[in-house]
C-alpha cells in the first residue's frame, strides 16, 4: 500500500522569506505523479505544482519548486519569496500511473506566512 | 468553465438521518472522485466513477454509503442512518484524464457534515 507522510505538522515563515515543506513516500510502484495541492482556510483545494517520477528534473511553478530524490522517496516543495495568501494547509499526494487512481494524501502541513 | 461545485456547502443533520449531496464536475471531465476529510487529515479516497460506471470503492465505504453518476454528468452521495462519526468534510474532484492532464484533480468546495 502507498502512503505518504508529511512530518511537519504546522510551519511559521516570514513574508518574503523562503520556506521548505517536506513530504517522503513509500511505494513499489515505479511510475507515478506526486503533487502538492494548497487548502487555504475554508477554501477549495487547488493543485500547487505536479511531478513525473519519470523526469529527473525538479519541477518549478513561478515561486514554488520541488526537490525530487526518487531513491529517497522524498517530495518536498520550496516557496520562495512567501507571500500572505500562502497561508494554508498544504498536502503532498500520490497517485501510480495505471491501476488505482485514488490520490493518497499526506496529513498535511499548515503553513502560517507572517507579515 | 465554473469548476467543481458541490450542494449543499454544509448540512446538520441528527444521527440516524440519511443525507444526500450533490457534485456537478466540470463539463466534459469523465472522472468524478469522492474523498472524506476529517479534521487535521489528508483526503481519503472514497470512490471514482468513470463516466457512469463507479470503477473503485474503498473500504471506508461502508453498506451505509451509496454513490451515483446518472448518465456520467453530475453525481451524489448518500449516506443512510448517519453516525456521529460521519462529520468530516465530503470532497468532489473530476479529472478529464487526457494524455495532457498529468492525473490531475480539481476539487470542490466541499460539503461539511456534521451529525449531532
Amino acid at each position: 500500500a502507498q502512503t505518504v507522510t508529511q512530518s511537519q505538522p504546522e510551519m511559521s515563515v516570514q513574508e518574503a522569506e523562503t520556506v521548505t515543506l517536506s513530504c517522503t513516500y513509500d511505494t513499489s510502484e515505479s511510475n507515478y505523479y506526486l503533487f502538492w495541492y494548497k487548502q487555504p482556510p475554508s477554501r477549495q483545494m487547488i493543485l500547487v505544482i505536479r511531478q513525473e517520477a519519470y523526469k529527473q528534473q525538479n519541477a518549478t511553478e513561478n515561486r514554488f519548486s520541488v526537490n525530487f530524490q526518487k531513491a529517497a522517496k522524498s517530495f518536498s516543495l520550496k516557496i520562495s519569496d512567501s507571500q500572505l495568501g500562502d497561508t494554508a494547509m498544504y498536502f503532498c499526494a500520490f497517485i501510480p500511473q495505471g491501476g488505482s487512481e485514488k490520490l493518497v494524501f499526506g496529513k498535511g502541513t499548515k503553513l502560517t506566512v507572517n507579515p | 468553465d465554473t469548476g467543481v461545485s458541490q450542494d449543499p456547502r454544509h448540512k446538520i443533520t441528527k444521527r440516524g438521518q440519511n443525507v444526500t449531496f450533490r457534485c456537478d464536475p466540470i463539463s466534459e471531465h469523465n472522472r468524478l472522485y469522492w474523498y472524506r476529510q476529517t479534521l487535521g487529515q489528508g483526503p481519503e479516497f472514497l470512490t471514482y466513477f468513470q463516466n457512469e460506471a463507479q470503477l473503485e470503492k474503498s473500504r471506508l465505504l461502508s453498506d451505509r454509503f451509496s454513490a451515483e453518476r446518472p448518465k456520467g454528468s453530475f453525481s451524489t452521495l448518500e449516506i443512510q442512518r448517519t453516525e456521529q462519526g460521519d462529520s468530516a468534510m465530503y470532497l468532489c474532484a473530476s479529472s478529464p484524464r487526457t494524455s495532457g492532464s498529468l492525473y490531475e484533480q480539481f476539487f470542490g468546495p466541499g460539503t461539511r457534515l456534521t451529525v449531532l
